[in-house]
């Protein structure tokens, strides 16, 4: 089973709409820690937000905001007004600690964003 | 700033060559990773590193070795390349104090 679950393969949207991309994970641990990463089409990847177990508080920067649910384990994000300049994969990753103690990532498999002009 | 390089970015092999991909980093970092991306995958953990010295299995470790002799490198090697090793791999070494993680540009191996 997938420990962290991007359901949404692909989503295709038009210019100035807004967009949320799911995200699903499953752990057993009550300290974790949550990511978003963006890989444009360049393909760079480039971290957007880390989130911890502990911190429920949704985030807003700019464009882009989060809302972590830990009822749903749910990490979802949202775009608002969307760009062109948006359109790449966007990966979600959870971060549990390994018997060594070490916090390791794991990644979903990514949902492709296509904003259309 | 460099911050993560990865060596070569493009590469061609025969099935059962060997070659190796170097990942330095000059951010000082304990933590270092390899992945590979494949389609419809996501990132796939193969091996990491949680300070010189020191390596560890991940998700998909079959067919790769590692070595960290020194802090700022972390080497990823093919022994014997078979097509489904065929990927990009991404290198990333992981700041403590936020858990971010940083990448290289990915080197995209071809085995024929």
């Amino acid at each position: 089973a997938q420990k962290v679950t991007q359901a949404q393969t692909e989503i295709s949207v038009v210019e100035k709409e807004d967009v949320t991309l799911d995200c699903v994970y499953e752990t057993r641990d009550t300290t974790y820690y949550l990511f978003w990463y963006k890989q444009p089409p360049s393909g760079e990847l480039v971290f957007l937000i880390r989130r911890n177990s502990f911190d429920e508080q949704n985030e807003i920067s700019g464009r882009y905001s989060w809302n972590f649910q830990k009822s749903t384990s749910s990490f979802n994000f949202t775009i608002t007004a969307s760009q062109v300049v948006d359109s790449a994969v966007y990966f979600c990753a959870l971060s549990e600690a390994t018997s060594g103690g070490s916090y390791i990532p794991t990644f979903g498999r990514g949902t492709s964003l296509i904003v259309h002009p | 700033n460099a911050g993560v390089t990865q060596t070569p970015k493009f590469r061609v092999l025969k099935t059962g060559q060997s070659m190796t991909l170097l990942c330095a980093q000059d951010m000082n970092h304990e933590y270092m990773y390899w992945y590979r991306q494949d389609p419809g995958m996501g990132l796939r953990l193969i091996h990491y590193s949680v300070g010189e010295g020191t390596t560890a299995k991940g998700e998909v470790p079959d067919g790769y070795n590692v070595s960290r002799l020194k802090k700022q490198n972390f080497l990823l090697g093919l022994e014997s390349a078979a097509p489904s090793q065929t990927s990009v791999y991404f290198c990333a070494s992981k700041r403590a104090s936020t858990g971010e993680l940083f990448f290289g540009e990915g080197s995209r191996l071809t085995v024929l």
